[in-house]
């Protein structure tokens, strides 16, 4: 079957930085992908992997190493707004269908 | 703004009674989107792919006549949960992807409660 494990809960302070680990198991893989979703709302992109390594947009940077079947999210200079649900997702297949982890919900504390 | 539009937000019916939501690609053409849902401090669950023009494809395990899904154009899909009951409230949600790179695209959700 299909499985995407991440942390379920991380709390941290303003400032400080975060990483959110997503390790997958599927049958095929074009790509991980990185939402953002607050309470109530629907999820917004952030990033995407499909090739080893690192990318950096802003505060937010992730990775992929697909020998490993593993990526991260790492959010910097933690922020108030910054407290979310965040979702891993692969990308399966050509057609951007997706399946998403578990989600981990990020506190951040003054 | 939005690229992907969902309609309506937030909606309450009756138990048995049909609900339908809208998808709409505003800025590009979509022959696929897709359907989620997601129930409180959950992940998204994917439901169908809509194709336009065609049949919607099912993920396992979901009714096919109870969420009906029409795809009659490039920029809109919809979803009817029929003789909705309580445990179908949930946080519907659809997807398509478009313009360059791998970007997809969410509307807005909508919320369901089914009393």
């Amino acid at each position: 079957g299909q499985s995407l494990e991440q942390p379920s809960e991380v709390t941290a302070v303003e400032g400080a930085i975060v990483q959110i680990n997503c390790t997958y198991q599927t049958s095929g893989f074009y790509g991980l992908s990185w939402y953002q979703q607050h309470d109530g709302g629907a999820p917004t992109f952030l990033s995407y992997n499909a090739l080893d390594g690192l990318e950096e947009t802003g505060r937010f940077s992730s990775f992929l190493s697909r020998s490993d079947s593993y990526g991260y999210l790492l959010l910097q200079e933690l922020q108030m707004k910054d407290s979310a649900s965040y979702f891993c997702a692969v990308t399966r297949a050509a057609g951007n269908k997706l399946t998403f982890g578990g989600g981990t919900r990020v506190l951040v504390k003054p | 703004g939005a690229v992907v539009s969902q309609h309506p937000s937030w909606v309450i019916c009756k138990s048995g009674t049909s609900v339908k939501i809208e998808c709409r690609s505003l800025d590009f053409q979509a022959t696929t989107m897709f359907w989620y849902r997601q129930f409180p401090k959950q992940s998204l669950m994917l439901m169908a792919t809509s194709n336009e023009g065609s049949k919607a494809t099912y993920e396992q395990g979901v009714e096919k006549d109870k969420f009906l899904i029409n795809h009659a154009s490039l920029t809109l899909s919809t979803l009817t949960v029929t003789s909705a009951h309580p445990e179908d409230s949930s946080f519907y949600i659809c997807s398509a992807g478009g313009g360059s790179g791998n970007t997809i695209y969410f509307g807005e959700g909508s919320w369901l409660t089914v009393v």
